[in-house]
């Protein structure tokens, strides 16, 4: 079974400074990582997927099949990244539904 | 275009009482995945539709939980003899293909008191 552990529920940082959300899983099969992103009163967005190695809002996330990890990082937080961040799992096999972490939740102060 | 959208937005209900919520998917959509959002559990898979094959309603977590998609499109979840503890929100996402990014609707924050 699929399990994703972010470790950090909540995580403050200053306006400029790195921030790194990590996110660990277990897995069977081949899996697909992934970052979603909910903004206070919106719906929750899909931020990255680790197949299309893009750069979203600044954000970029690598896996890391050794450690098992997919830690989200940006090198400038911005006020406006302050939100839920939820990484999540699917495995080819298992109808691509996802397995979320219990999320991390970013303040990013001015 | 339209995104997935959900309704109703906001239902309470008394213990005991059946409940429907429904979901429109995105527009061309095969996939639809229903999920949970609560306090105490985070965001837990509930059931699965792509097209025309069986559902995977591995996720359900009862049998008084039950969901149908009618014409490959519109879905709706139904909670039998609600219980408190299925306060939570609902939400539906769907996707272009089974692979493809979920899109997720804006949820249907449910209260059973």
């Amino acid at each position: 079974a699929q399990r994703v552990t972010q470790p950090e529920k909540l995580l403050s940082v200053f306006k400029g400074a790195p921030v790194e959300l990590k996110c660990n899983y277990s897995y069977s099969g081949s899996p697909e990582l992934f970052w979603y992103v909910q903004y206070s009163r919106q719906r929750l967005q899909l931020l990255l997927r680790h197949i299309s190695r893009e750069s979203i809002k600044g954000f970029t996330a690598d896996l890391n099949k050794g450690e098992t990890s997919f830690h989200l990082k940006k090198p400038f937080a911005q006020e406006e990244d302050s939100a839920m961040y939820y990484c999540a799992v699917s495995v080819v096999g298992s109808n691509y539904k996802l397995t979320f972490g219990k999320g991390t939740l970013l303040t990013v102060n001015p | 275009g339209a995104g997935v959208s959900q309704s109703p937005s906001n239902k309470v209900t008394e213990k005991g009482k059946d409940v429907e919520l429904r979901c429109d998917p995105i527009s061309g959509h095969t996939a639809l995945y229903w999920y949970r959002q609560s306090l105490g559990q985070g965001l837990e898979f509930l059931i699965y539709f792509q097209g025309n094959s069986a559902p995977d309603k591995s996720g359900l977590p009862s049998d008084r939980f039950s969901a149908e998609r009618t014409g490959g499109s519109v879905s709706t979840l139904t909670i039998q003899r609600t219980q408190q503890e299925d306060s939570a929100v609902y939400l539906c996402a769907s996707s272009a293909t089974p692979s493809g990014a979920q899109y997720f609707g804006p949820g249907t924050r449910l209260t059973v008191l």
